[in-house]
């Protein structure tokens, strides 16, 4: 299984709901990542978990909160976003916990934040 | 600041024609490299890597890239396009202890 899972493949919230986008991965991955990816445009890194522990945090505002409940889960929690905050958001994992490791995207999740 | 250069944006080719995407980036320490691929509405997908030994590396369907560290380069290539390559392409470098970060990416359009 060389699968990244997420869920929901699409995503429609009002700027004052509270949603969780899911991320699921069963290679034994030991580092797993959040990016985001607007139209036409490179992802952009927006956190990372090593070993179920925060590693990087790319001064992501605090309407966004991972979580990581076990090495194949993380979870984007999301509240009070803004219209801006409408992307692809993209969990990738990868074998090594050194930051540096090739990593396996999953499909991601389309946001819309109306 | 690191960064990485794809300076093809748009790339429009005929099947069987040869296909090659530069890639710079600007860092002088260690490195690993990545071109990934992305299909019209399907995910990121790892095309080929390199991380150290001979700088001439092959990936999937047969695309290959070379490593020029005189250069900072790490060129994608393939001998002859297929119409089923036509996709996004992301070339992305990895500093020893950094992060990730990719370039603009390039399109490439493949008519048959």
């Amino acid at each position: 299984d060389t699968e990244v899972t997420q869920t929901p493949k699409h995503l429609v919230m009002g700027m004052t709901n509270k949603k969780s986008l899911k991320c699921e991965q069963h290679m034994g991955h030991r580092a797993m990542y959040w990016y985001k990816q607007k139209a036409k445009k490179p992802p952009e890194l927006m956190f990372v978990y090593s070993y179920e522990k925060l590693s990087i945090n790319e001064s992501v505002p605090s309407r966004f909160s991972p979580e990581c409940p076990n090495s194949s889960l993380l979870n984007l929690h999301l509240h009070a976003l803004q219209p801006e905050d409408s992307a692809l958001y993209l969990c990738a994992s990868s074998p090594t916990s050194r930051v540096e490791g090739e990593q396996y995207f999953g499909p991601g999740t389309r946001l819309t934040v109306t | 600041a690191q960064s990485v250069s794809q300076h093809n944006h748009h790339v429009i080719l005929s099947e069987a024609a040869s296909l090659e995407l530069g890639c710079n980036y600007s860092y002088g320490g260690t490195v690993n490299l990545f071109w990934y691929v992305q299909y019209p509405g399907q995910h990121l997908q790892l095309l080929l890597k390199y991380f150290s030994g001979d700088p001439l590396v092959k990936g999937i369907k047969g695309f290959e890239a070379e490593f020029i560290k005189s250069k900072f380069s790490f060129n994608l290539r393939k001998p002859s396009v297929q119409w089923s390559d036509t996709a996004e392409y992301f070339c992305a470098v990895n500093p020893l202890g950094g992060k990730l970060i990719f370039g603009t990416g390039t399109r490439l359009q493949v008519f048959p």
